[in-house]
């Protein structure tokens, strides 16, 4: 079982809006340990698409973006394209288990 | 640029010890953490450990602790993570990827599928 909790999926139409959440507690994300976002096509090696919970690398379209409050954070794609259906991990450091955690994963899936 | 390139597919049966390698360019090996992530079939991301490898010094995953072992050599800038004993539920793609002061991890490894089956 994750440290960090995802759904387990999400779907949109193209053109909209989805989002991703990831709760985490109060020995990681709450603890205040930046949040990072992968994506990850089925097959292929994961990509990181945010860092330090809103900031995104070169390359990485505008319409993702993402924030971190509190306890959780999330991942939004606006202007949904049917590129964007895969997966996506959420990442951070637990200091707790004195380690890095990923959540469990989301499948988006553009309807 | 930097690269990291892993070592191909291995297929072992049960009990017999194993090490994957991963070779890295383009940076300065010694002195950025290089991380282990496991992805078992159909399931997703595990951090397993990280090393340093200017000084080996090395942390695990309390679920991967004395499981594997990870180990890197800065004359040929190659990290390497290692099975004594391999087990059925090791069947896995293995990626390396480095690690960035803020915590995040870029870039990753192609994955080394290890596949154990008697």
């Amino acid at each position: 079982q994750s440290v960090l909790t995802q759904p387990p999926s999400v779907s949109g139409a193209p053109g909209q809006r989805v989002s991703i959440s990831c709760t985490g507690s109060n020995s990681n994300i709450g603890d205040g340990f930046d949040v990072h976002w992968y994506q990850q096509v089925p097959e292929t090696v994961p990509k990181l698409i945010i860092y330090n919970n809103s900031s995104r690398p070169s390359g990485v379209p505008d319409r993702f973006s993402a924030s971190r409050s509190g306890t959780s954070a999330s991942l939004a794609i606006s202007g949904l394209q049917a590129e964007d259906e895969t997966d996506y991990y959420c990442q951070s450091y637990d200091s707790g288990l004195s380690g890095f955690v990923f959540g469990s994963g989301t499948r988006v899936t553009v309807l | 640029e930097v690269h990291l390139v892993q070592s191909g597919a291995e297929v072992k049966k049960p009990g017999e010890s194993l090490r994957i390698s991963c070779k890295a360019s383009g940076y300065n090996f010694a002195t950025q953490w290089i991380a282990w992530v496991r992805q078992m079939p159909g399931r997703g991301l595990e951090w397993m450990g990280i090393i340093y490898p200017g000084d080996s010094d090395t942390r695990y995953s309390p679920s991967f602790q004395g499981q594997v072992t990870i180990s890197a050599d800065t004359s040929i800038t190659t990290a390497y993570l290692q099975w004594s004993s391999l087990k059925a539920s090791d069947t896995a793609i293995y990626y390396c990827t480095r690690h960035w002061e803020g915590d995040w991890f870029d870039p990753w490894g192609q994955g080394t599928l290890v596949t154990v089956s008697s």
